[in-house]
């Protein structure tokens, strides 16, 4: 069956430093893969997708991720965190033919100034 | 362009009692979704839809009905509501089930 793992629950950066999420997945063929936001109260946000091709991939909000197949893997990053990035944060998986979106349990990351 | 709108935003219900969830689309998606959101379990599938005329079970369906009324529209109901059921359920769609999945803005329903 298809999963997503998210590791870690909690994550508390300083701002202005780098930041990386994990995700791992479970799935056999090829995924489509996605990373959302969500602030307190709100739905979902995309920050960024990887259906094929490079496997870095620019997102909005300046999140980079990177998939690799290897390691069933897809983290996000970015550089310097702000005080506005502190959400929660989902992985998700689909694939083609199953129509269906598998979420991780999410990482909340809080940010100090 | 709205996007993925969902009523009702709130709802207190006793349990027992019977409601359903509203969920419209103005993008011309052709699938839709129910999902259930609780602390620490991420986004739970309920029910989904790939194109107009079909439904099927997600991972957790038990206790929930939904009815695809058109292309637009996915409703979720509650037959019987239950304090377990006290959730934030959220709407969804998408072009085919493999493109990014646009979100409503989340009902909270709490049963007493």
């Amino acid at each position: 069956a298809q999963s997503v793992t998210q590791p870690d629950i909690h994550i508390t950066v300083s701002e202005g430093a780098s930041l990386e999420l994990r995700c791992n997945y479970s799935y056999g063929a090829t995924p489509y893969l996605f990373w959302y936001v969500q602030s307190p109260g709100q739905g979902l946000q995309l920050l960024l997708k990887y259906f094929s091709g490079d496997t870095l991939v620019q997102g909005i909000k300046g999140f980079e991720a990177e998939f690799k197949r290897s390691q069933s893997s897809f983290n996000l990053r970015k550089p310097s965190v702000h005080w506005s990035d502190a959400a929660e944060y989902f992985c998700a998986v689909s694939t083609s033919g199953t129509y269906k979106y598998i979420f991780g349990t999410g990482t909340r990351l809080k940010v100090l100034a | 362009n709205a996007g993925v709108t969902q009523t009702p935003k709130f709802q207190v219900l006793k349990t027992g009692q019977s409601m359903t969830l509203q969920c419209a689309q103005d993008m011309n998606h052709n699938s839709m979704y129910w999902y259930r959101q609780d602390p620490g379990m991420g986004l739970r599938l309920i029910y989904y839809s790939a194109s107009e005329g079909t439904t099927d079970k997600g991972e957790v369906p038990n206790g929930y009905n939904v009815s695809r009324l058109n292309k637009r529209e996915f409703s979720l109901r509650l037959e019987s509501a239950a304090p377990s059921q006290t959730s934030v359920y959220f709407c969804a769609s998408s072009e085919s089930g493999r493109g990014e999945a646009f979100f409503g803005q989340g009902t909270r329903l709490t049963v007493v």
